[in-house]
């Protein structure tokens, strides 16, 4: 179980899209359709802001989408703001009742 | 309105076991509805899955620490337990617990984090 890929930091000015890829493998993000993703501010638990690949939980803003194409899921901000500067997280279910996280990528607002 | 709290020892000796303790107020852990994790986040690293714990379906390890961790609950004070055996420096980092979705797996809402430092 190796974790997903991630790029390890990103930027982009207020106002604009960008992208963080997630890749992994056809035994985890490839397999199921269970890819979440998560924003963590500095010294702050993890939040979910994506779940089930392309799902948005109540209240998070609809700035946030993913989508996912064979073993790489992708998580797309746009809109950038200042408050969006934070590391993100993917996540899958690998299979047998195990789970594997991305290593993280920090966005920067510019 | 689910609430998880972590709470255990900052400090613990090398070769030794790090103990943790994951209250959680406002929905019971015996409910099939939710499985519940433990996760952990080194200094300045990413994340890492540790282990999962299902009322209904048992409990479920990362295979690259399963010889070292076990996780529990007690029912009756609504908490699960950690325990990390022979511990060395790289095991020291934030260890948070959290809820997952029984079906979905993902992670909805976490405690706040426990830094532990593993060093003599």
């Amino acid at each position: 179980q190796s974790a997903l890929t991630q790029p390890a930091s990103v930027s982009g000015s207020p106002g604009q899209s960008i992208t963080i890829s997630c890749t992994g493998t056809s035994r985890d993000v490839g397999a199921y359709d269970l890819v979440s993703w998560y924003q963590q501010h500095p010294d702050k638990a993890p939040k979910l802001i994506i779940y089930e690949d392309t799902k948005r939980p109540s209240g998070v803003s609809n700035r946030f989408s993913g989508s996912k194409s064979g073993n790489t899921a992708s998580l797309t901000i746009s809109g950038l703001q200042a408050e969006d500067e934070a590391h993100y997280y993917c996540s899958s279910f690998a299979g047998t009742k195990t789970w594997v996280f991305g290593g993280g990528t920090r966005l920067t607002v510019l | 309105q689910v609430q998880l709290q972590e709470s255990g020892p900052g400090l613990v000796q090398p070769s030794e076991t790090l103990s943790l303790t994951c209250t959680v107020s406002g929905v019971s852990i015996s409910s099939s509805s939710y499985y519940w994790g433990w996760i952990r986040q080194p200094p300045g690293k990413g994340l890492e899955w540790i282990g999962s714990f299902s009322y209904a379906m048992g409990t479920f390890y990362n295979p690259s620490l399963k010889s070292r961790v076990a996780i529990s609950a007690d029912t009756s004070k609504n908490h699960l337990s950690l325990n990390l055996t022979s511990v060395t420096a790289a095991d020291t980092g934030v260890y948070f617990c959290a809820r997952q979705h029984w079906l979905l797996y993902y992670f909805d809402s976490w405690g706040q984090g426990n830094l532990v430092t593993v060093s003599s």
